[in-house]
């Protein structure tokens, strides 16, 4: 499969741990999307990468969340001294530079008790 | 502040028939739009896209309407089919930025 992959795909965590999500993008994209999404609503924007800059951050990323992309490749959410409303799908999402056209991986659920 | 948006939530059709689905944008800067499919528990899939240049797209069995003097976007679905039934989300970018989306349509294909 070349798709985009995300692990996990469900995490259930207590409040006030860690957690780190892991995406896989597409081999040849460049650019890399974080998004967070809430049940029934769109997808929030987070934050992207090109290559391994990261771009652009969202104000709804606070000081607890961390995102990287240290080879351009792969790249880690994590969020620090979760909160019951973080809880949501956290989806990455990957593209070429050139094209726009964003393919979205299966996310991962985040449940914060 | 400006956004991306849908005219309706929830939209009903019967199998055979053509849906439309319409969204709102209200950035005139936006130059690139998306059309994203979304079933129960997986991410968003890509449908079809179209730039700012253009007012119409077709892709198989969809089409993509801009109209930038009302800053309306609309997906038209020929044939729905029950396999069609899923949340459409409208998204904008401009100037090779980030996609915005709005808040969705879920479209429910009755037999």
């Amino acid at each position: 499969d070349t798709g985009v992959s995300q692990d996990p795909r469900h995490k259930i965590t207590k409040r006030g741990q860690n957690v780190t999500f892991r995406c896989d993008p597409i081999s040849e994209h460049n650019r890399l999307y974080w998004y967070r999404q809430t049940l029934g609503q769109g997808p929030e924007f987070l934050t992207y990468f090109q290559n391994e800059a990261q771009l652009e951050k969202s104000r709804l990323l606070s000081d607890r969340f961390s995102a990287e992309r240290p080879k351009g490749s792969f790249s880690t959410l994590e969020i620090q001294r979760t909160e019951q409303g973080d809880s949501a799908m956290y989806l990455c999402a990957s593209s070429l530079e050139r094209s726009r056209e964003a393919f979205f991986g299966q996310g991962t659920r985040l449940t914060v008790v | 502040g400006e956004s991306v948006g849908l005219h309706l939530p929830t939209l009903s059709v019967q199998e055979g028939d053509n849906s439309i689905i319409n969204c709102a944008y209200s950035n005139s800067a936006s130059d690139y739009f998306i059309w994203y499919k979304q079933e129960s528990g997986k991410g968003p899939q890509f449908i079809i896209d179209i730039r700012s240049n253009m007012d119409k797209r077709q892709g198989q069995r969809v089409t993509v309407l801009l109209n930038k003097t009302v800053k309306h976007l609309s997906l038209q679905i020929a044939a729905t089919q029950p396999g069609d039934s899923a949340v459409y989300f409208c998204a904008e970018s401009n100037n090779n930025n980030d996609m915005r989306f709005g808040a969705g349509t879920r479209l429910t294909v009755k037999p």
